[in-house]
């Protein structure tokens, strides 16, 4: 099955910029998802389809995904980013869903 | 506004059962598959089973098969996990999604979750 490998744990100071990573097998021939979870709550959708942000996601998170590498940019980075950080691919020969393991941010 | 909001989560011992529901709203239920995905505690998120949107096909993770049912009422708004012969490892905060399907799919909206335990 298909294996998406991110960092555990990433530090940034505040108004620095942050790169979440997530490694999978030719995974720039696939759409990617992001997802933001802050303690306590719900995932929340930041970026789809490898690049493109939902409506009320500002404009620092971005994406990008090409060869066997995925990753989410978060510019000028703030204390409320501080959460974990998962990607997502879709599996269309199962149709499911394939989450990787997950990426702490801390804003130092 | 779009709205999930699951209920039916407790603490059941192993081998017990346990329905789980979503209600939905703000959005028109019977045109969107739906999923749900768990998180054990202090873990990643892990999709646990998903279902067409006139409820006739559903897919489930490997480890849940034959063991839970997802279903959809769609005159109710609403999307179901019936959970049976549950597992400590089975303990977690399950979600429900909307799926957002153009090509690949993805989950849009999530509900809050409910907290399913399973200890003896």
């Amino acid at each position: 099955s298909y294996v998406l490998t991110q960092p555990p744990s990433v530090s940034v100071a505040p108004g620095q910029t942050a790169r979440i990573t997530c490694g999978g097998n030719n995974i720039g021939r696939k759409s990617v998802q992001w997802y933001q979870q802050k303690p306590g709550q719900a995932p929340v959708l930041v970026v789809y389809d490898d690049s493109d942000r939902p409506s009320g996601i500002p404009e620092r998170f971005s994406g990008s995904n090409s060869g066997n590498t995925a990753t989410l940019t978060i510019s000028r980075v703030e204390a409320g980013d501080e959460a974990d950080y998962y990607c997502q691919v879709w599996d269309s020969r199962t149709d499911h869903f394939i989450f990787g393991g997950g990426t702490k941010l801390t804003v130092l | 506004e779009v709205l999930l909001v699951e209920s039916g989560g407790g603490l059941v011992q192993p081998g017990g059962s346990l329905r789980l529901s979503c209600a939905a709203s703000g959005f028109t239920f019977s045109s969107y598959r739906m999923t749900w995905v768990r998180q054990a505690p202090g873990k990643g998120l892990e999709w646990v089973a998903s279902i067409k949107q006139d409820g006739s096909v559903q897919y489930y993770v490997d480890s849940v098969k034959g063991r839970f049912t997802i279903s959809r009422d769609n005159a109710k708004n609403s999307l179901y996990l019936q959970m049976n012969s549950l597992r400590d490892e089975d303990t977690a905060v399950y979600y429900c999604a909307r799926d957002k399907c153009v090509g690949d799919c993805y989950l849009d909206y999530w509900g809050q979750g409910t907290l399913a335990t399973v200890s003896s």
